[in-house]
């Protein structure tokens, strides 16, 4: 079982560029998530999705876009880089019955230059 | 919305020693409580969680307690291993759900 898998694992872009966070899950799992991660700040939940075809905004979703067309994939979008948008951003997962209880991926490393 | 404190943002202790880690949350709607554990070039892994109707839950050398009344939590590790050595994440979130907000971190270094 691969659980969460991210790609890539590392990104330089320049400001201005966009690019597409890849998030897939082999577990069936309901909920999707993305959060980034900056130091000091903890995890911060960017966007969640609790099925197919639903999506909602987090505590920081300005410059970011989801889309949940099948339940095992998630994808990111950043749609204009901002060096402000430098971080390690993680996709996780759960199912319903263990609500909360979630499966993270490896991570993927962002530089905005 | 929910507001998670951490403390400390750093802790290190002796190989064999006990570690502490408190968090304090803001809304008394709050009733699931995890902890996350992350290594090194990793993601952050579930160790161990409490629901509000519990006071104390242990698994092994790992247990956290709940006080409702001061909302506040926290996460023991007795017997620390040098494997215990990385950074530990508390959160909340409401019945369940994967909406979690997470506390800012704790980085744990056990001494040999």
């Amino acid at each position: 079982n691969a659980g969460v898998t991210q790609t890539p694992k590392f990104q330089v872009l320049k400001t201005g560029q966009s690019m597409t966070l890849q998030c897939a899950q082999d577990m069936n799992h309901e909920y999707m998530s993305w959060y980034r991660q900056d130091p000091g700040m903890g995890l911060r939940l960017i966007h969640y999705s609790v099925g197919a075809g639903i999506t909602d905004q987090g505590e920081v979703p300005n410059g970011y876009n989801v889309s949940r067309s099948t339940t095992e994939d998630f994808p990111l979008r950043l749609l204009s880089a901002a060096p402000s948008q430098t971080s390690v951003y993680f996709c996780a997962s759960s199912s319903v019955q263990g609500a909360g209880k979630l499966f993270f991926g490896s991570g993927t490393q962002l530089s905005v230059l | 919305g929910e507001n998670v404190e951490q403390h400390p943002s750093t802790l290190s202790v002796q190989e064999g020693d006990s570690a502490v880690i408190k968090c304090t949350y803001s809304d008394s709607a709050s009733n699931y409580f995890p902890w996350y554990k992350q290594e090194l070039g990793k993601g952050p892994q579930l160790i161990i969680d409490i629901r509000s109707n519990v006071g104390e839950k242990k698994d092994q050398r790992i247990a956290v307690t709940l006080n409702k009344t001061a909302k506040h939590f926290s996460l023991h590790i007795t017997e620390t291993q040098p494997e215990d050595s990385a950074v530990y994440f508390c959160a909340a979130s409401y019945d369940g759900n994967e909406k979690l907000t997470f506390g800012t971190g704790t980085r744990l270094t056990i001494i040999p």
